[in-house]
């Protein structure tokens, strides 16, 4: 069935770097990809998104790619602040003809930030 | 618009009982999905509704049944409850607009716990 492996699962940087988190997923028809945040008591919620169609999008600090050939995609965070602490959460999704929606999240990667 | 609510929040249960959950999507939005959160498993997807049919099932046992009623609103039900049903229980909604890439919402979530 379909899988979405993710790692690391636990990331630490000093703040200020950069933190890097990495998923794999197995389903080649997968076309979107979004990236979640939770914070600690929180519900889940988009920070970006990204379609099989486009390889690189960048929203102010952060960052996606998508290597659909290799079935790898990233997040990128760059300049890295305290309250990027959360646990983050990718995921792959078919959307065809009929759009329905069947996300598979990966097992999420619980980034700290130390000041 | 008002967020994704889920009642209720906390629920404590024994083994063998059973639970009905209640997701009541964003206004306008069709398509309601339900995952399993617990600790290092992260999101596990168990099933997504439109217009009050199931068109997606992940792999939990039929203990785990929902329904969608025409408003939209969904309901989650799991029978015969063991101790490894304890997790939080999140609902999400999406627009679901044909051709377009849709976010999901999350509601807060209700948080089982099985005795």
């Amino acid at each position: 069935g379909e899988n979405v492996e993710q790692h690391p699962s636990t990331l630490s940087v000093q703040e200020g770097d950069s933190a890097v988190i990495k998923c794999t997923y197995s389903d080649s028809a997968s076309n979107y990809f979004p990236w979640y945040k939770q914070e600690l008591g929180k519900r889940p919620q988009l920070i970006i998104d990204i379609r099989s169609n486009v390889g690189e999008k960048k929203d102010q600090r952060i960052a996606v790619t998508l290597n659909k050939t290799a079935k790898h995609f990233s997040l990128h965070i760059t300049e890295t602040q305290p309250e990027d602490s959360a646990v983050y959460f990718c995921a792959a999704s078919i959307r065809g003809k009929t759009s329905y929606d069947k996300v598979i999240f990966g097992p999420g990667t619980s980034l700290s930030v130390i000041p | 618009k008002a967020g994704v609510t889920q009642t209720p929040r906390y629920l404590i249960k024994t083994r063998g009982q059973q639970v009905t959950l209640s997701c009541s999507p964003i206004s306008g939005h069709r398509s309601v999905s339900w995952y399993q959160q617990t600790p290092g498993q992260g999101l596990q997807f168990l099933f997504e509704y439109f217009s009050e049919t199931q068109r997606n099932k992940g792999n939990f046992p039929g203990r785990f049944s929902g329904r969608q009623f025409s408003n939209s609103r969904s309901e989650m039900n799991v029978s015969t409850l063991e101790l490894g049903d304890s997790a939080l229980y999140l609902c999400a909604s999406s627009l679901l607009r044909q051709g377009t890439y849709n976010e999901q919402f999350f509601g807060p979530g209700t948080r089982l716990t099985v005795l």
